[in-house]
């Protein structure tokens, strides 16, 4: 099973809202990782965390915020958004047996986030 | 720095007229090259890794090569089902702590 899940599939929110989008993954991956993508551009990596714990914050603003409860979720906590943050939200995982081992990301369905 | 070309941005083909998609890169040293199809509006589907130069990988009507300079998508008598954009990423060593760099796809049209 490769499967990443994400919820919800569609957000609509306020700039003065807070929202989470959720993902969750069964393969036993140890690496998780958030995604943004705008129309007809590839994906730009936000977050990764690696055995739980945050390795990579690629400068993202703070009104994002990720959290990874457990090996199995990985959450983007989200708070006045702008409507430039409007995007197609990504997240992928992938088994992370070390730093030097080639690693195959799989990305889940995604959250198309519009802010108003 | 790491760098990773897809062309053409788009191509446009009839059924049955099979053509290849390009991805050239220039990295310090590759760890591995991806190939990932997507459809509007959802996740990049994985489709192939390739580790070495004169490697390739088939499946269905797409087969994969990679060179040490780049890798081409081959696609044999495509359908419009096969109509998506192609996402080429590349996993670079030592010390990029795995991440991909991804091309800008292209962006394949199938007309029946």
């Amino acid at each position: 099973d490769t499967e990443v899940t994400q919820t919800p599939k569609h957000l609509v929110m306020g700039m003065t809202n807070k929202k989470s989008l959720k993902c969750e993954q069964h393969m036993g991956h140890r690496a998780m990782y958030w995604y943004k993508q705008k129309a007809k551009k590839p994906p730009e990596l936000m977050f990764v965390y690696s055995y739980e714990k945050l390795s990579i914050n690629e400068s993202v603003p703070s009104r994002f915020s990720p959290e990874c409860p457990n090996s199995s979720l990985l959450n983007l906590h989200l708070h006045a958004l702008q409507p430039e943050d409007s995007a197609l939200y990504l997240c992928a995982s992938s088994q992370r047996k070390s730093a030097s081992d080639l690693d195959e990301q799989f990305f889940g369905p995604g959250t198309r986030l519009t802010v108003l | 720095e790491d760098q990773v070309t897809q062309s053409p941005e788009a191509l446009r083909l009839q059924e049955g007229e099979s053509s290849s998609l390009n991805c050239s890169y220039t990295v310090s040293g590759l760890r591995g090259l991806f190939w990932y199809r997507q459809d509007p509006g959802k996740g990049p589907e994985f489709l192939f890794t390739l580790y070495s130069a004169g490697e390739e990988k088939e499946k269905e009507r797409l087969k994969a090569t990679l060179t040490k300079k780049e890798s081409f998508l081959h696609i044999t008598a495509p359908k419009p089902e096969d109509s998506a954009t192609y996402l080429c990423a590349v996993q670079a060593s030592p010390g990029s702590q795995g991440n991909l760099i991804f091309g800008k796809g292209t962006k394949l049209s199938v007309k029946p």
